[in-house]
């Protein structure tokens, strides 16, 4: 099992362009999450998903869009990327509520 | 609102010796705790957790410590090894999603 991988592992960006970073996992969790990580701070929740199909958002979920087309995939869009969103953001996936969460390796993000 | 945090930023202990990480914590209604070990330029890996009905719970060379009076989380690590070395930060939940901490950085001096 490769776990939960995110592609890429790195992006610079420009103020305004947009991407999107791929959370892929192989665990058949049902739950996924979005993070993102900045110094001196905890994990922030972006979005997440309770089942394919479904996407909610966290508690910093502006600028920031999902979708969870298919179980095993859940997609993180930048429509239109700002310095404050340099960050690294990290992918999580677990099989349900009050279980711990499995991270993928992380993306390292710059906006500039 | 809910938050949780880390007494020490950065913690340093030689190799061998024993290590507490502590966190605390304000949602008395958090029922869930884990620690993660970040290790730098990875994701957040799980070491232990602990709910709410227990004081305390030990796994290899790792025991973790509850006390919901004081709303206080600590994590014991035995004979501190080199490989310790990395963040070490707690979550807690009451419902769906979790609270990180910031985090503590351990390190291991030989």
């Amino acid at each position: 099992n490769a776990g939960v991988t995110q592609t890429p592992k790195f992006r610079v960006l420009k103020t305004g362009q947009s991407m999107t970073l791929l959370c892929a996992q192989d665990m058949n969790h049902e739950y996924m999450y979005w993070y993102r990580q900045d110094p001196g701070m905890g994990l922030r929740l972006i979005h997440y998903s309770v089942g394919e199909g479904t996407t909610a958002k966290g508690e910093v979920p502006d600028g920031y869009n999902v979708s969870r087309l298919k179980k095993q995939n859940f997609l993180l869009g930048l429509e239109s990327a700002a310095p404050s969103q340099t960050s690294v953001y990290f992918c999580a996936s677990s099989p349900g509520q009050g279980i711990p969460q499995y991270f993928g390796p992380g993306t390292r993000l710059t906006v500039t | 609102g809910e938050s949780v945090g880390l007494h020490l930023p950065t913690l340093s202990v030689q190799e061998g010796d024993n290590s507490i990480i502590n966190c605390a914590y304000s949602n008395s209604a958090s029922d869930y705790f884990i620690w993660y070990k970040q290790e730098s330029g990875k994701g957040p890996q799980f070491i232990i957790d602990i709910r709410s009905n227990m004081d305390k719970r030990q796994g290899q060379r790792v025991t973790v410590l509850l006390n919901k009076t004081v709303k206080h989380l600590s994590l014991q690590i035995a004979a501190t090894q080199p490989g310790d070395s990395a963040v070490y930060f707690c979550a807690e939940t009451h419902g769906q999603n979790f609270v990180f901490g910031p985090g503590t950085r351990l390190s291991v001096l030989p």
